[in-house]
Protein backbone atom coordinates (compact mmCIF):
# COMPACT_ATOMS: atom_id res chain seq x y z
CA UNK A 1 0.00 0.00 0.00
CA UNK A 2 0.93 3.50 -0.69
CA UNK A 3 2.29 5.89 1.74
CA UNK A 4 1.25 9.66 2.31
CA UNK A 5 2.27 11.32 -1.39
CA UNK A 6 2.93 14.94 -1.41
CA UNK A 7 3.85 16.67 -4.48
CA UNK A 8 5.91 18.44 -5.72
CA UNK A 9 8.59 17.44 -3.57
CA UNK A 10 11.03 20.92 -4.24
CA UNK A 11 9.31 23.89 -5.45
CA UNK A 12 11.08 27.44 -5.98
CA UNK A 13 8.92 30.58 -5.91
CA UNK A 14 9.46 34.50 -5.73
CA UNK A 15 7.75 36.70 -3.23
CA UNK A 16 4.36 37.11 -4.14
CA UNK A 17 3.87 34.24 -6.41
CA UNK A 18 1.25 32.10 -5.20
CA UNK A 19 1.80 28.28 -4.78
CA UNK A 20 -0.22 25.12 -4.46
CA UNK A 21 0.90 21.94 -2.44
CA UNK A 22 -0.47 18.55 -2.80
CA UNK A 23 -1.30 15.24 -0.64
CA UNK A 24 -2.56 12.28 -0.80
CA UNK A 25 -3.41 10.63 1.93
CA UNK A 26 -3.34 6.48 2.62
CA UNK A 27 -6.60 4.96 1.40
CA UNK A 28 -9.27 4.64 4.31
CA UNK A 29 -7.78 7.59 5.98
CA UNK A 30 -10.01 10.55 6.45
CA UNK A 31 -7.92 13.11 8.22
CA UNK A 32 -5.46 15.59 6.70
CA UNK A 33 -3.00 17.65 8.42
CA UNK A 34 -0.58 19.85 7.52
CA UNK A 35 2.59 21.35 9.26
CA UNK A 36 4.95 23.89 8.20
CA UNK A 37 9.15 23.00 9.48
CA UNK A 38 11.68 25.45 9.47
CA UNK A 39 15.11 24.60 10.42
CA UNK A 40 15.99 24.07 14.08
CA UNK A 41 11.82 23.88 15.03
CA UNK A 42 9.28 21.35 15.27
CA UNK A 43 6.79 21.08 12.87
CA UNK A 44 4.10 24.16 12.92
CA UNK A 45 0.65 23.01 12.70
CA UNK A 46 -1.26 24.27 9.70
CA UNK A 47 -4.47 23.14 9.26
CA UNK A 48 -6.33 19.82 10.15
CA UNK A 49 -9.04 18.92 7.81
CA UNK A 50 -11.59 15.60 8.75
CA UNK A 51 -14.16 14.69 6.38
CA UNK A 52 -13.81 17.65 4.05
CA UNK A 53 -14.22 19.80 6.99
CA UNK A 54 -11.54 22.03 8.61
CA UNK A 55 -11.71 20.84 12.39
CA UNK A 56 -8.33 22.77 13.69
CA UNK A 57 -6.53 25.85 12.34
CA UNK A 58 -2.90 27.02 13.56
CA UNK A 59 -1.56 30.23 14.15
CA UNK A 60 -0.82 31.16 10.35
CA UNK A 61 -1.99 34.31 8.45
CA UNK A 62 -5.22 34.26 5.86
CA UNK A 63 -2.64 33.80 3.51
CA UNK A 64 -3.06 30.30 3.99
CA UNK A 65 -5.59 28.24 3.21
CA UNK A 66 -6.74 24.63 2.19
CA UNK A 67 -9.23 21.87 1.38
CA UNK A 68 -9.97 18.36 1.48
CA UNK A 69 -11.29 17.03 -1.79
CA UNK A 70 -14.41 14.12 -2.01
CA UNK A 71 -11.47 11.63 -2.38
CA UNK A 72 -9.83 12.88 1.06
CA UNK A 73 -6.62 14.37 -0.84
CA UNK A 74 -5.97 17.60 0.35
CA UNK A 75 -4.17 21.13 -1.24
CA UNK A 76 -2.76 23.74 0.75
CA UNK A 77 -2.53 27.24 -0.81
CA UNK A 78 -0.08 30.24 0.28
CA UNK A 79 -1.22 33.62 -1.16
CA UNK A 80 1.32 36.40 -1.54
CA UNK A 81 4.37 34.55 -0.32
CA UNK A 82 7.41 36.12 1.26
CA UNK A 83 10.78 35.15 1.91
CA UNK A 84 10.12 33.75 5.95
CA UNK A 85 7.30 30.95 3.72
CA UNK A 86 10.61 28.77 3.06
CA UNK A 87 10.06 25.66 4.93
CA UNK A 88 9.19 21.64 4.74
CA UNK A 89 5.65 21.40 4.59
CA UNK A 90 5.03 17.99 5.75
CA UNK A 91 1.34 16.37 5.28
CA UNK A 92 0.00 13.97 7.53
CA UNK A 93 -3.01 11.44 7.63
CA UNK A 94 -4.71 9.40 9.88
CA UNK A 95 -7.67 7.33 10.32
CA UNK A 96 -9.71 9.74 12.36
CA UNK A 97 -9.01 12.78 14.71
CA UNK A 98 -7.53 13.01 18.28
CA UNK A 99 -5.32 10.04 19.39
CA UNK A 100 -4.81 8.34 16.19
CA UNK A 101 -1.50 8.01 15.06
CA UNK A 102 -0.39 10.28 12.06
CA UNK A 103 1.32 9.28 9.48
CA UNK A 104 3.49 11.70 7.20
CA UNK A 105 4.43 12.13 3.75
CA UNK A 106 8.19 13.12 2.69
CA UNK A 107 7.35 16.71 2.49
CA UNK A 108 7.87 19.65 0.11
CA UNK A 109 10.38 21.54 0.30
CA UNK A 110 9.34 25.39 -0.81
CA UNK A 111 12.04 28.23 -1.06
CA UNK A 112 11.25 31.51 -1.48
CA UNK A 113 13.83 33.85 -3.17
CA UNK B 1 0.88 28.44 21.53
CA UNK B 2 1.38 25.65 23.64
CA UNK B 3 4.66 24.98 25.05
CA UNK B 4 7.13 21.13 24.26
CA UNK B 5 9.78 21.49 25.34
CA UNK B 6 12.50 18.45 24.99
CA UNK B 7 16.11 18.03 25.81
CA UNK B 8 18.39 17.81 25.23
CA UNK B 9 18.57 19.47 22.28
CA UNK B 10 21.18 17.08 20.67
CA UNK B 11 23.53 13.87 22.35
CA UNK B 12 25.59 11.88 21.26
CA UNK B 13 25.67 7.85 22.24
CA UNK B 14 28.29 5.48 21.62
CA UNK B 15 27.51 2.37 20.34
CA UNK B 16 26.30 0.17 22.21
CA UNK B 17 25.35 3.02 25.46
CA UNK B 18 21.84 3.34 26.86
CA UNK B 19 20.86 6.72 26.47
CA UNK B 20 17.36 8.78 27.47
CA UNK B 21 16.01 12.09 27.07
CA UNK B 22 12.99 14.19 27.86
CA UNK B 23 9.51 15.52 26.62
CA UNK B 24 8.22 18.24 29.13
CA UNK B 25 4.57 19.60 28.31
CA UNK B 26 1.38 21.34 29.55
CA UNK B 27 0.30 19.28 32.68
CA UNK B 28 -3.57 20.52 32.14
CA UNK B 29 -5.92 19.61 29.58
CA UNK B 30 -3.83 16.45 28.60
CA UNK B 31 -5.56 14.07 25.98
CA UNK B 32 -2.46 12.26 24.39
CA UNK B 33 1.47 12.07 23.79
CA UNK B 34 2.70 11.29 20.41
CA UNK B 35 6.30 10.38 19.82
CA UNK B 36 7.85 10.31 16.37
CA UNK B 37 11.59 9.25 14.99
CA UNK B 38 12.64 11.34 11.70
CA UNK B 39 15.92 9.87 10.11
CA UNK B 40 17.02 12.43 7.37
CA UNK B 41 15.60 12.20 4.02
CA UNK B 42 12.72 10.44 5.40
CA UNK B 43 9.36 10.90 6.64
CA UNK B 44 8.52 10.76 10.55
CA UNK B 45 7.68 8.16 11.94
CA UNK B 46 5.33 7.38 14.71
CA UNK B 47 6.70 5.58 17.63
CA UNK B 48 4.17 5.91 20.30
CA UNK B 49 0.74 7.27 20.99
CA UNK B 50 0.21 7.46 24.69
CA UNK B 51 -3.05 8.74 26.78
CA UNK B 52 -2.53 6.91 30.52
CA UNK B 53 -0.69 8.51 33.64
CA UNK B 54 1.57 5.97 34.17
CA UNK B 55 1.77 4.48 30.95
CA UNK B 56 5.23 2.13 29.47
CA UNK B 57 5.13 1.80 25.84
CA UNK B 58 7.85 -0.68 24.02
CA UNK B 59 9.07 -1.29 20.39
CA UNK B 60 11.96 -3.22 19.98
CA UNK B 61 15.03 -1.52 22.21
CA UNK B 62 12.85 1.80 22.52
CA UNK B 63 10.61 2.46 25.01
CA UNK B 64 8.38 5.31 26.81
CA UNK B 65 6.90 6.09 29.56
CA UNK B 66 4.47 9.06 30.56
CA UNK B 67 3.80 11.37 33.90
CA UNK B 68 0.55 13.36 32.74
CA UNK B 69 0.63 15.09 36.24
CA UNK B 70 3.72 16.41 36.24
CA UNK B 71 3.50 17.00 32.29
CA UNK B 72 7.00 14.58 31.27
CA UNK B 73 7.61 11.82 29.31
CA UNK B 74 10.64 10.13 29.21
CA UNK B 75 12.06 8.20 26.09
CA UNK B 76 14.67 5.10 26.45
CA UNK B 77 17.09 3.59 23.92
CA UNK B 78 19.00 0.55 25.00
CA UNK B 79 21.78 -0.90 23.47
CA UNK B 80 21.94 2.17 21.10
CA UNK B 81 22.99 1.15 17.91
CA UNK B 82 23.58 3.21 14.31
CA UNK B 83 20.36 2.87 12.86
CA UNK B 84 18.99 4.97 15.83
CA UNK B 85 20.47 7.98 14.90
CA UNK B 86 17.30 10.11 14.22
CA UNK B 87 15.70 13.25 16.06
CA UNK B 88 13.36 12.31 18.13
CA UNK B 89 10.22 14.59 18.30
CA UNK B 90 7.61 14.35 20.79
CA UNK B 91 4.07 16.31 20.08
CA UNK B 92 1.19 16.88 22.70
CA UNK B 93 -2.23 16.87 21.49
CA UNK B 94 -4.74 19.29 22.49
CA UNK B 95 -8.07 20.05 20.57
CA UNK B 96 -7.27 18.12 17.50
CA UNK B 97 -3.98 20.15 16.92
CA UNK B 98 0.12 18.77 17.25
CA UNK B 99 2.02 20.76 19.39
CA UNK B 100 5.93 19.87 18.49
CA UNK B 101 9.02 19.87 20.19
CA UNK B 102 11.99 20.77 18.68
CA UNK B 103 12.91 17.49 18.57
CA UNK B 104 16.57 15.65 20.40
CA UNK B 105 19.15 14.57 17.78
CA UNK B 106 20.53 11.13 18.34
CA UNK B 107 24.05 10.55 17.10
CA UNK B 108 25.11 7.05 17.39
CA UNK B 109 28.59 6.62 17.20
CA UNK B 110 30.34 3.38 15.73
Amino acid sequence: DAGVTQSPTHLIKTRGQHVTLRCSPISGHKSVSWYQQVLGQGPQFIFQYYEKEERGRGNFPDRFSARQFPNYSSELNVNALLLGDSALYLCASSMGQGQNIQYFGAGTRLSVL
Amino acid sequence: ILNVEQSPQSLHVQEGDSTNFTCSFPSSNFYALHWYRWETAKSPEALFVMTLNGDEKKKGRISATLNTKEGYSYLYIKGSQPEDSATYLCAFLNDYKLSFGAGTTVTVRA
